[in-house]
């Protein structure tokens, strides 16, 4: 049981290549997350899915374009890299619901670097 | 919108002392409210989850306490130790946000031996 497991887990982009994180969880969860976080800020929702073929915005989708074509996978993909995307990539998992119980597991990270 | 604000955004203390980590949130309608700790270069592992008819929780050496009239959570942790130096960040999950958490900004906190 890998639970939630990100590729790669350190990328350097120029200015303006595209490139795809993809993040794996093996615990049957509906729902997926992506988020960033820059120092001091905490973390960020960028965009997250409540089920295999769905996807919806976060609080900061901009610049970013996401999939969920089978439901143990949820890509995010940066069509046209800028400086301002160079942060560390978080995606998590959960299995959702109302009973103030659920949590979200998260994977190790991806660190970018756009230069 | 709701807002978590975590301060200070670094502490240091001997090792052996209490730590007590703040943590206090706009809107009082939340499901629950979860404490986090990350370590340099990792993801973040959950440590204590208080839901919003609950008061606190504890696991161990760590009590988290919630009162959601005045929008604050309390950490402790109790003889804290060097293997306590982390980050430790405060969610919470908003009713109005379905299953999205909104985090702090954490609290960076070293024990110095």
């Amino acid at each position: 049981n890998a639970g939630v497991t990100q590729t790669p887990k350190f990328r350097v982009l120029k200015t303006g290549q595209s490139m795809t994180l993809l993040c794996a969880q093996d615990m049957n969860h509906e729902y997926m997350y992506w988020y960033r976080q820059d120092p001091g800020m905490g973390l960020r929702l960028i965009h997250y899915s409540v089920g295999e073929g769905t996807t919806a915005k976060g609080e900061v989708p901009d610049g970013y374009n996401v999939s969920r074509l089978k439901k143990q996978n949820f890509l995010l993909g940066l069509e046209s890299a800028a400086p301002s995307q160079t942060s560390v990539y978080f995606c998590a998992s959960s299995r959702g619901g109302t009973s103030g119980t659920e949590t979200q597991y998260f994977g190790p990270g991806t660190r970018l670097l756009v230069l | 919108k709701q807002e978590v604000t975590q301060i200070p955004a670094a502490l240091s203390v001997p090792e052996g002392e209490n730590l007590v980590l703040n943590c206090s949130f706009t809107d009082s309608a939340i499901y629950n409210l979860q404490w986090f700790r990350q370590d340099p270069g990792k993801g973040l592992t959950s440590l204590l989850l208080i839901q919003s008819s609950q008061r606190e929780q504890t696991s161990g050496r760590l009590n988290a306490s919630l009162d959601k009239s005045s929008g604050r959570s309390t950490l402790y942790i109790a003889a804290s130790q060097p293997g306590d130096s982390a980050t430790y960040l405060c969610a919470v999950r908003p009713v109005a946000a379905g299953n999205k958490l909104t985090f702090g900004g954490g609290t960076r906190v070293l024990v110095k031996p």
